[in-house]
């Protein structure tokens, strides 16, 4: 079975530019959760979804918005890119929403912002 | 506040020798979960123990098992007969299942592990 998939890989962008981010869950599973990891930080939670409803939201601007779709992937998107913004974007997948559940972690998206 | 620290930047160990990770967390909640991830330099988080706040007997898992003193809030994750694809970054996480259940991982400022041959 394919675990969770991230695309794209690595994402070039400048100051202004705007990015979206793309996860596929492993099949079965209804939650998404998007964390983003600052070089040298661990990572920090941005957004959960489950069942396509956002259940949970990190301590990030506005600029940062997600989705999830009917077959359970995920799209996030990050408006007005700053320096800052730069880092490795992880998705992670599990069969429930907010009971105890192994998170699994996609790949990531490494971006890079000039 | 929920956190979690983890006091050891880096962590040098000979292979075929246990280690131990160190891991403190804080929490408000009764009912949380431990865990700790393995990160190679790839990138991919690699889940690797689980720890529940009301499990009695400490969790085991091949070579990784943690110590889990719930009275002095620590998790500390013990690799026995370490190799060199243990070389690593390793995270400790929180989650918390009280009113504040969002499905959200708290995780530490991580511990680089290298194995020397």
């Amino acid at each position: 079975d394919a675990g969770v998939t991230q695309s794209p890989t690595h994402l070039i962008k400048t100051r202004g530019q705007h990015v979206t981010l793309r996860c596929s869950p492993i099949s079965g599973h209804k939650s998404v959760s998007w964390y983003q990891q600052v070089l040298g930080q661990g990572p920090q939670f941005i957004f959960q979804y489950y069942e396509k409803e956002e259940r949970g939201r990190g301590n990030f601007p506005d600029r940062f918005s997600a989705r999830q779709f009917p077959n359970y992937s995920s799209e996030l998107n990050v408006n007005a890119l700053l320096l800052g913004d730069s880092a490795l974007y992880l998705c992670a997948s599990s069969s429930a929403g907010t009971t105890y559940n192994e998170q699994f972690f996609g790949p990531g998206t490494r971006l890079t912002v000039l | 506040a929920q956190k979690i620290t983890q006091t050891q930047p880096g962590m040098f160990v000979q292979e075929k020798e246990a280690v131990t990770l160190d891991c403190t967390y804080d929490t408000s909640d009764q009912s949380y979960g431990l865990f700790w991830y393995k990160q190679p330099s790839s990138g991919e988080m690699i889940f690797l123990i689980y720890q529940g706040s009301y499990d009695e007997q400490n969790a085991t898992e091949g070579r990784y098992s943690l110590n889990f003193q719930k009275a002095r809030k620590s998790a500390n994750l013990v690799i026995s007969a370490s190799q060199l694809g243990d070389s690593a970054m390793y995270f400790c996480a929180m989650r918390e299942y009280g009113s504040s259940n969002t499905g959200k991982l708290i995780f530490g400022q991580g511990t680089t592990l290298q194995v020397k041959p």
